[in-house]
């Protein structure tokens, strides 16, 4: 167990929708990242929030969009769903000091499977 | 523009041997190279990471070697055993600019992954 808890696990909904994915952190850490694993696909980098702001953001769909509350869970919003986002999206967290640490590892929740029919 | 590819998509070894996992990378600003494992409906688990100023770096069975020079990674684990059949990526990190001003070291790359069997 990562400590990262992301709901739901599983999520069925239908093209043109809106849906909204959770994610808290492990406890202490203060970056939260988010992840698309599409099918035969590699994790691809969406965002990445430090202590509530954005701190860096990869391919990311205008459609979605993502936020960090005060008590630091996530959220990723995904609206006017297309087949095409049906994947998992894993949620990451890490201590998150943004510069003056070599590394800081990311820990992974379990994901949640989203199916767009 | 897959900047780290693993092109391997599986691997099957016998227990007792040596699994030999390879990965390449096209961008020279990557510093940090990290290798993940993971099992069906599980997140990904961070397992061995290396830094671009070292070329090797082990950790019990696992070692993991960089060469620069040929943008090139592997992981070797010795000796393989049942348990470490799993999924395993390979991952970059590089320093992002964010917009409120500052760095982040957050950003990683992933390759599609290698499906790797180790049979008793």
């Amino acid at each position: 167990d990562s400590g990262v808890t992301q709901t739901p696990k599983h999520l069925i909904t239908a093209t043109g929708q809106r849906v909204t994915l959770r994610c808290s952190p492990r406890s202490g850490d203060l970056s939260v990242y988010w992840y698309q694993q599409s099918l035969d696909q590699g994790l691809q980098f969406l965002i990445q929030y430090y202590n509530g702001e954005e701190r860096a953001k990869g391919n990311i769909l205008e459609r979605f969009s993502a936020q960090q509350f005060p008590d630091l869970h996530s959220e990723l919003n995904l609206s006017s769903l297309e087949l095409g986002d049906s994947a998992l999206y894993f949620c990451a967290s890490s201590v998150g000091v943004t510069s003056g640490y070599p590394y800081n590892e990311q820990f992974f929740g379990p994901g949640t499977r989203l199916t767009v029919l | 523009d897959q900047q780290v590819k693993q092109n391997s998509p599986s691997l099957s070894v016998q227990e007792g041997r040596i699994s030999i996992l390879n990965c390449d990378y096209t961008n020279s600003m990557f510093d940090y190279f990290l290798w993940y494992k993971k099992y069906p409906a599980e997140g990904p688990t961070f397992l061995i990471s290396i830094s671009s100023i070292k070329d090797k770096n082990e950790d019990g069975r696992f070692t993991v070697f960089l060469n620069k020079s040929a943008k090139h990674l592997s992981l070797h684990i010795v000796p393989s055993q049942p348990g470490d059949s799993a999924v395993y990526f390979c991952a970059a990190r590089s320093r992002s600019e964010s917009n409120a001003g500052g760095t982040s070291y957050g950003k990683l790359t992933f390759g599609q992954g290698t499906i790797l069997t180790v049979h008793p």
